[in-house]
């Protein structure tokens, strides 16, 4: 059982390249979310999913898009990567239960030059 | 807008000594999280909190929630070295697991 898990751990992006950041879970969880977590700000949603199918913006989620095609997978786009894009990205996952823990991947740290 | 509260932002301890981490937050909510992170690592989850009036304690750390005040706190007991961490309180948006509002964490340093 790995739980939620992201790929890659370290990423160094040009501005203006694109790319996908993986995200992972075995629990069977209905939820998934993506935040970011810069210095000194806590984390903020970017988007999430309520399931299969199922997307929805949160806080921050200019410049990233998100598919949920299964309830295992959950990947992040980043469309056009932006020096403001330099971050790091937790991919999490919960049961609709209340009272579920909301379980965090180890994280993606992405630098945008 | 929901807005959560974390104070102290930086708490430095000495061993042995208690404290207590308060959280606040702007809008009703049903349920309360607290975090732990080391740095470099992810968030692992300490408590939950679903009911005004709610204690929950592990080892050390002991939080509460009061929904009428909308405060939550982290109690730290006769603290230890290992316990130097950023904690993070997060408040659940619209009766959901996958709407979290976090606070900015406090640092917490635990001296000898």
């Amino acid at each position: 059982n790995a739980g939620v898990t992201q790929t890659p751990k370290f990423q160094v992006l040009k501005t203006g390249q694109s790319m996908t950041l993986q995200c992972a879970q075995d629990m069977n969880h209905e939820y998934m979310s993506w935040y970011r977590q810069d210095p000194g700000m806590g984390l903020r949603l970017i988007h999430y999913s309520v399931g299969a199918g199922i997307t929805d913006q949160g806080e921050v989620p200019n410049g990233y898009n998100v598919s949920r095609s299964t309830t295992e997978d959950f990947p992040l786009r980043l469309l056009s990567a932006a020096p403001s894009q330099t971050s790091v990205y937790f991919c999490a996952s919960s049961g609709s239960e209340v009272g579920s823990f909301v379980f965090f991947g180890q994280g993606t740290r992405l630098t945008v030059v | 807008e929901l807005k959560v509260e974390q104070n102290p932002l930086f708490l430095s301890m000495q061993e042995g000594k208690n404290y207590t981490i308060y959280c606040n937050y702007s809008t009703t909510s049903d349920r309360l999280y607290w975090y732990r992170q080391d740095p470099g690592k992810s968030l692992e989850s300490l408590f939950v909190l679903l009911s005004n009036g709610a204690v929950k304690q592990e080892g050390r750390l002991m939080a509460s929630l009061d929904t009428k005040a909308r405060l939550s706190t982290l109690h730290i007991t006769a603290a230890v070295h290992d316990l130097s961490a950023t904690y993070f309180c997060a408040v659940n948006s619209g009766g959901s697991n996958y709407k979290l509002t976090f606070g900015k964490g406090t640092l917490l340093t635990v001296n000898p």
